[in-house]
């Protein structure tokens, strides 16, 4: 059964403070993976997408990257807005492009 | 946000009330999506429509059904509302194989 999973569920980091977020997926036939950022009260919105292991793709202060097994998104040196919850998701099988979600990762950033 | 406006934005039911939530897009994308929102489930997959003309299910349609009604629109109904059904729905869309989907900023339904 394909499957993602994010972690940790929570992170808190003083501004400044470099970190981490993981992405472990299990899927037949990976046809992309996406990053996305969710403000309160908002839909999605998309950061980042990768195909193939060894792949990064960088925008400010964010990075991201794939294995064959899970994805990294790097935050460096964050800021207060960069407060957000972080969604991956992979698409596999099919081009319907039906995506399956991990739960999140909710970024706390204090200044 | 990303040419995707849902309406309403906020809807309050009874149990065994029906509602159409809408979903309309300006960006002429091919493909668009139902999700809903739960609190540790993250984002599920209700229906989708690769094209205008088709429709398909998800991971959780019971309860639900979906109209393409033309290329700009796609709309999801709950026939007799349950409480389970509480959630944020999010309509997405999307281009081309293998481009990301874009969201709308969702409609949040409550079912007493």
């Amino acid at each position: 059964e394909d499957q993602v999973t994010q972690s940790p569920e929570a992170l808190r980091l003083q501004e400044g403070e470099s970190s981490s977020l993981n992405c472990s997926y299990t899927v037949s036939g990976l046809r992309g993976l996406f990053w996305y950022r969710q403000d309160p009260g908002k839909g999605p919105e998309f950061l980042f997408t990768l195909y193939s292991a060894g792949e990064e793709k960088e925008k400010e202060r964010l990075k991201a990257t794939l294995t064959k097994k899970e994805s990294f998104l790097h935050i460096t040196a964050p800021k207060p807005e960069d407060s957000a919850t972080y969604l991956c998701a992979v698409q596999a099988g099919s081009n319907t492009g039906k995506l399956i979600f991990g739960q999140g990762t909710t970024l706390q950033v204090k200044p | 946000n990303a040419g995707v406006t849902q309406t309403p934005k906020f809807q309050v039911l009874k149990t065994g009330q029906s509602m159409t939530l809408q979903c309309a897009q300006d960006m002429n994308h091919n493909s668009m999506y139902w999700y809903r929102q739960d609190p540790g489930m993250g984002l599920r997959l209700i229906y989708y429509s690769a094209s205008e003309g088709t429709t398909d299910k998800g991971e959780v349609p019971n309860g639900y059904n979906v109209s393409r009604l033309n290329k700009r629109e796609f709309s999801l109904r709950l026939e007799s509302a349950a409480p389970s059904q509480t959630s944020v729905y999010f309509c997405a869309i999307r281009d081309r194989e293998d481009q990301p989907q874009h969201f709308g900023d969702g409609t949040r339904l409550s079912i007493l």
